[in-house]
């Protein structure tokens, strides 16, 4: 399989613990993006890398909230001290870097991990 | 910030019915709207992604439009099928990469 891929599937978790997700982008793709969809809402952003580089960060991420990409290869989104508001489905996406002004970014998406703070 | 609105947020047909779905967006800005299919337990899967006003794209029996002047695109499902049961996710791209979804159009096909 060649899509995007994200571990663990499924997180469970209590309140004030840890948690680290990773994500593993189709490997020619040089940019990764992480998404946190919560119930009744679309994706919203979070990151966003270029190669190792992280070029954008979300309001929404907090400082509680750390992502990493060392290698410009795959990415590790991790929460400290959760709390039930961080409960939600965390997408990663990746997209290749084109040519030219065509470049139209379409993102490949992963099938995300969903977080459950108890 | 742009705002995103689909409608309806879900929906039920009969298999073999039309249906079709609407994604507003703020026109200005504009760069790319993609719009996404997303089944339960799977990766949303991307449908089409468009960019001139008047754009009209197909994929078997899905369809879309695109109005960059008004701001608002239009998915359309022929006959439908219960394998069509996703929600349908549109995300106006202002050319920043920073897709901004909409919360989506969930739609039952009921055999």
């Amino acid at each position: 399989d060649t899509g995007v891929s994200q571990d663990p599937r499924h997180k469970i978790t209590k309140r004030g613990q840890n948690v680290t997700f990773r994500c593993d982008p189709i490997s020619e793709h040089n940019r990764l993006y992480w998404y946190r969809q919560t119930l009744g809402q679309g994706p919203e952003f979070l990151t966003y890398f270029q190669n190792e580089a992280q070029l954008e960060k979300s309001r929404l991420l907090s400082d509680r909230f750390s992502a990493e990409r060392p290698k410009g290869s795959f990415s590790t989104l991790e929460i400290q001290r959760t709390e039930q508001g961080d409960s939600a489905m965390y997408l990663c996406a990746s997209s290749p870097r084109t040519s030219g002004r065509a470049d139209l970014g379409e993102q490949f998406f992963g099938p995300g991990t969903r977080l459950t703070v108890l | 910030i742009l705002n995103v609105e689909q409608s309806p947020q879900s929906l039920h047909v009969q298999e073999g019915d039309s249906t079709n779905f609407t994604c507003s967006f703020p026109s200005s800005n504009f760069y790319a709207l993609h719009w996404y299919r997303w089944e339960t337990a799977k990766s949303p899967e991307a449908l089409f992604v468009m960019t001139l006003n008047g754009d009209e794209k197909k994929k078997g029996r899905i369809s879309a439009t695109l109005n960059t002047k008004e701001g608002y695109s239009y998915l359309y499902i022929k006959g439908s099928q219960p394998e069509d049961s996703a929600t349908y996710l549109c995300a106006p791209d202002p050319g920043t990469y920073k897709y901004i979804f909409g919360t989506g159009t969930r739609l039952k096909v009921l055999a």
